[in-house]
C-alpha cells in the first residue's frame, strides 16, 4: 500500500503545453506539499496546503497552479511549459503543521522533462 | 532568510569506514533539524531528527547532535554499508507552526565493497 503516491511518474512534453501531475495520500493527513527538485538535486518547497487552504505560496510563477480538491488530493497544474519547468517534483504529506512533531512522507516523484 | 549548508559530494568510501556529512544552518531561533535519505529511484525518507540543543538524532546506526554553539548537524556513521549509497540531505524547519523544510543541497555516498 504506497502512502503517498503520484502520477505519471514520467512526463515527456512540448514547450508551450499544459500538464498536471497528482499526488494523492492515503495516511490521512491534513498537509500537503509540492517540492521541486532541480538537475542539481536542489530541492525547494513550492507549495504547502492544509486541510484544503493555502498556507505555503513559496516564490513561484503563475503558471503554476495547486488544487486540492480534498485532504487526500493536491494536483499541480503548469500552463505553458517551458524548459526551466523540466525537474523531478516530489508531494509530500505530514500529519499537521508542526515540523517538529509531524514528519513529512514524501512520494515518489515525477520526472518532468520539456522539449 | 534560513539556509543549510552541506558539504559537496560525491563521497566515496569502503565498506565499515567511518562517515561522516558535514552540515551547518543559519536561521532565526530554534529551528528543528532533519536528515533525509534518497535512495536511487525513490522519494525521500525521514532518517533522523533533532528538535532542540543538545539533542542527538540516531537511526540504522546514523547520528546526528543537534550544536547551537556551532549551528551544526553533521551525520555520522561508524560503519558504513554499500547498501547505505544513497543522497543525503540535511534539512532545517523554522521555529513556528508552518512546517516548511529547508534542504541543502544533498550529498551524494558511494559505498564500495
Amino acid at each position: 500500500d504506497t502512502a503517498v503516491s503520484q502520477t505519471p511518474k514520467y512526463l515527456v512534453t512540448q514547450m508551450g503545453n499544459d500538464k498536471s501531475i497528482k499526488c494523492e495520500q492515503n495516511l490521512g493527513h491534513d498537509t500537503m506539499y509540492w517540492y521541486k527538485q532541480d538537475s542539481k538535486k536542489f530541492l525547494k518547497i513550492m507549495f504547502s496546503y492544509n486541510n484544503k487552504e493555502l498556507i505555503i505560496n513559496e516564490t513561484v510563477p503563475n503558471r503554476f497552479s495547486p488544487k486540492s480538491p480534498d485532504k487526500a488530493h493536491l494536483n499541480l497544474h503548469i500552463n505553458s511549459l517551458e524548459l526551466g519547468d523540466s525537474a523531478v517534483y516530489f508531494c509530500a504529506s505530514s500529519p499537521g503543521l508542526a515540523a517538529s512533531t509531524d514528519t513529512q512522507y514524501f512520494g515518489p516523484g515525477t520526472r518532468l522533462t520539456v522539449l | 532568510g534560513d539556509s543549510v549548508t552541506q558539504m559537496e559530494g560525491p563521497v566515496t568510501l569502503s565498506e565499515e569506514a567511518f562517515l561522516t556529512i558535514n552540515c551547518t544552518y543559519t536561521a532565526t531561533g530554534y529551528p528543528s533539524l532533519f536528515w533525509y535519505v534518497q535512495y536511487p529511484g525513490e522519494g525521500l525518507q525521514l532518517l533522523l531528527k533533532a528538535t532542540k540543543a543538545d539533542d542527538k538524532g540516531s537511526n540504522k546506526g546514523f547520528e546526528a547532535t543537534y550544536r547551537k554553539e556551532t549551528t551544526s548537524f553533521h551525520l555520522e556513521k561508524g560503519s558504513v554499508q554499500v547498501s547505505d549509497s544513497a543522497v543525503y540531505f540535511c534539512a532545517l524547519s523554522p521555529t513556528g507552526t508552518a512546517s516548511k523544510l529547508t534542504f541543502g543541497t544533498g550529498t551524494r555516498l558511494q559505498v564500495t565493497l
